[in-house]
């Protein structure tokens, strides 16, 4: 067990909607980090955020959206959801905020868009 | 442009023999490498990393890599398996030292143990 908690484990929508993954970092960790892991992409890194503020951007769509909050649980909202979304999405945190500290990964969101 | 290749995607040994897995990697600056674990099912774990000094490192489970900055390889290696190290194995490049940087993973390798 990492100490990071993501839920839910699984989510099934339809296309054109939109949800909201939530993730809770280990405790003492202000870095949190989005990632997205599909067959075809592979494991791709979105977005950062360090003790609330945005601090590195990956791949991440427009359509996807993220906030750190002051108790540190960060949401990754994706909307305008496409086939193509489907994915395991991961949350990890670390103590700092480069990325040379050990990052924690979460268990993973699996997302099915039908 | 920064990349990561992992040219291997299966790989199959026999319990108890050893082991290497590649990693070529494509950096413009000093890089900052990893070694993660994936276990079915779950997050990913992290094995090793390297940002300078030792150009071998020694990471959990048994796992070392050696950083070779004229081949920009950094491959894994353990020199014997075990039936659970069978997962799915990521090398990867970067950072987050500035607002710009990013990790990038390579597209894994799974490892496959025969009894």
């Amino acid at each position: 067990d990492s100490g990071v908690t993501q839920t839910p484990k699984h989510l099934i929508t339809a296309t054109g909607q939109r949800v909201t993954l939530r993730c809770s970092p280990r405790s003492g960790d202000l870095s949190v980090y989005w990632y997205q892991q599909s067959l075809d992409q592979g494991l791709q890194f979105l977005i950062q955020y360090y003790n609330g503020e945005e601090r590195a951007k990956g791949n991440i769509l427009e359509r996807f959206s993220a906030q750190q909050f002051p108790d540190l649980h960060s949401e990754l909202n994706l909307s305008s959801l496409e086939l193509g979304d489907s994915a395991l999405y991961f949350c990890a945190s670390s103590v700092g905020l480069a990325g040379v500290d050990e990052q924690y990964f979460g268990p993973g969101t699996r997302l099915t868009v039908t | 442009a920064q990349s990561v290749t992992q040219p291997d995607i299966h790989i199959t040994v026999s319990e108890g023999a050893s082991l290497e897995l590649r990693c070529n990697y494509s950096y413009g600056a000093t890089p900052y490498l990893f070694w993660y674990v994936q276990s079915p099912g779950q997050g990913l774990q992290l094995l090793l990393k390297y940002f300078s000094g030792d150009t071998l490192v020694q990471g959990i489970k048994g796992f070392e890599a050696e950083f070779k900055r004229s081949q920009s390889s950094f491959n894994l290696r353990k020199p014997s398996v075990h039936w659970s190290d069978a997962a799915e194995y990521f090398c990867a490049v970067g950072s987050f030292l500035n607002r710009d940087d990013k990790i990038i993973f390579g597209k894994g390798t799974r490892l496959h143990i025969l009894p």
